[in-house]
């Protein structure tokens, strides 16, 4: 099993769609969780570190399951510029175990 | 304030050529990292540094070498170039006191690196 894993979708959602992805990792000794955006051909962004509480930034709402090892991601009323590739990140607790997920493609349509 | 610079933004290698990616950062990041991405896949961990004078492997780090002499600056050495080195190559700084928790990473532009 990938410590960490993603559906690649790609997801294709109108705009104003809600769309949901998740990210399951394999160690349950996993601490911190982060969710990056990266267009195309660019850097990794920052979007979200994800809390145990869950939390929410605009649109965006990220959770943390521990019981299930998976984090997810929600995005409401989808817009054009969303369409990205989203990556989970899973940081098990030193500068080496900080692992990448291949990513989730979003391609929002009109 | 740059963030972190890494240059160059592309590059073109004959099999068995040597060069240096640059990384260098503003931010008085006290960890560095270098990564590589492979079309349709995740970001592999080639070498990290927690400080000056301080690094270690990560994931894929054969046929690279780095160094850290000081806080801003963190190149990668490609010494014998190889086909199997074709790929993005991503700079990344955190700051973290106690431990790499939940200090985010700071990504450069990226280089793209071709080998014939």
């Amino acid at each position: 099993r990938k410590e960490v894993e993603q559906d690649p979708g790609p997801f294709n959602v109108p705009e104003g769609a809600t769309v949901a992805f998740n990210c399951t990792y394999s160690n349950s000794a996993s601490q911190s969780f982060f969710w990056y955006r990266q267009d195309c051909r660019k850097e990794p962004k920052l979007l979200m570190s994800v809390y145990s509480s869950g939390n929410e930034d605009g649109r965006f709402t990220a959770q943390l399951n521990r019981a299930s090892q998976y984090i997810s991601l929600l995005i409401r009323d989808s817009k054009l510029s969303d369409s990205a590739t989203y990556l989970c990140v899973v940081n098990s607790g030193t500068a080496s175990k900080l692992t990448f997920g291949t990513g989730t493609r979003l391609q929002v349509t009109l | 304030n740059a963030g972190v610079t890494q240059t160059p933004k592309f590059r073109i290698l004959k099999i068995g050529q040597s060069m240096t990616l640059q990384c260098a950062q503003d931010m008085n990041h006290n960890y560095m990292y270098w990564y590589r991405q492979d079309p349709g896949m995740g970001l592999k961990l080639i070498y990290y540094s927690v400080g000056a004078g301080i690094t270690d492997k990560g994931e894929v780090p054969n046929g690279y070498n780095v160094s850290r002499s000081t806080t801003e600056d963190f190149p990668l050495r490609l010494e014998l170039a190889a086909p199997s080195q074709t790929s993005v190559y991503f700079c990344a700084s955190s700051y973290y006191s106690s431990g790499p928790g939940d200090s985010p990473l700071h990504f450069g532009n990226g280089t793209r690196l071709t080998v014939t």
